[in-house]
């Protein structure tokens, strides 16, 4: 069964340095997630991307996050200069984007970002 | 905006018996899908079951099955013939018919007990 996959598992990485979460959604789904939880709380959704552009972003999402998809299979998530606040479970997901407004989002096993 | 709440921060169930968790959800939308995620030690977000609001059946799937009110904006899971392997935190979560993203519940982690 397809399924959406996520590397690494688990980053670490220090303050202030940018980091790069992979995702490889299914492969045919058009549409593309971030969500984050961190521990102990809700999963906050982030970013839904879509023709190669951003469909929707919250609040958490400010300028130093940014999507991005450099080839048919990647997804990524940038984060430009880290902070112990982004320390969090970050899981990608796809959905299919059919016709219906709204369809069934499948995720990935996520990445444990660490910031020091 | 939409808010989901789950009023049980925890459940234990007896393997072999039934267990209902509850979800209450608010939108302003008349078109919106529900959803019930499962997200075991390893952490991955597994889909469990789904329900389009426009649907009055209940969906199910195996053991499975959603009760809907929809005029109550209730959504609870009912699990069936429980299982060590269910034991995991469940999250409600809704999508408003517009706009792709999850709205989450805070999750029911539950306990299977022998």
């Amino acid at each position: 069964e397809p399924e959406v996959t996520q590397t690494p598992s688990h980053q670490v990485t220090q303050m202030g340095q940018e980091v790069i979460l992979r995702c490889v959604p299914i492969s045919n789904h058009l549409y593309f997630y971030w969500y984050r939880q961190i521990l102990g709380q809700k999963v906050e959704f982030l970013v839904s991307f879509y023709n190669n552009e951003i469909s929707e972003k919250s609040e958490i999402f400010d300028d130093q996050f940014s999507v991005e998809r450099p080839d048919g299979s990647n997804f990524t998530l940038k984060i430009r200069s880290t902070k112990l606040e982004d320390s969090a479970m970050y899981f990608c997901a796809s959905s299919e984007g059919g016709l219906t407004t709204t369809d069934t989002q499948y995720f990935g096993p996520g990445t444990r970002l660490t910031v020091l | 905006a939409q808010t989901v709440t789950q009023s049980q921060p925890e459940m234990s169930v007896q393997e072999a018996e039934t267990v209902t968790l509850s979800c209450t959800y608010d939108t302003s939308e008349s078109d919106y899908y529900l959803f019930w995620y499962k997200q075991p030690p390893s952490r991955q977000m597994i889909l469990v079951i789904r329900q389009e609001a426009y649907k009055q059946q209940n969906a199910t799937e195996n053991r499975f099955s959603v009760n809907f009110q929809k005029a109550a904006k209730s959504f609870s899971l009912k699990i069936s013939d429980s299982q060590l392997g269910d034991a995991a935190m469940y999250f409600c979560a809704t999508d408003s018919g517009s706009a792709r993203q999850l709205t989450f519940g805070s999750g029911t982690q539950l306990t299977v007990l022998p």
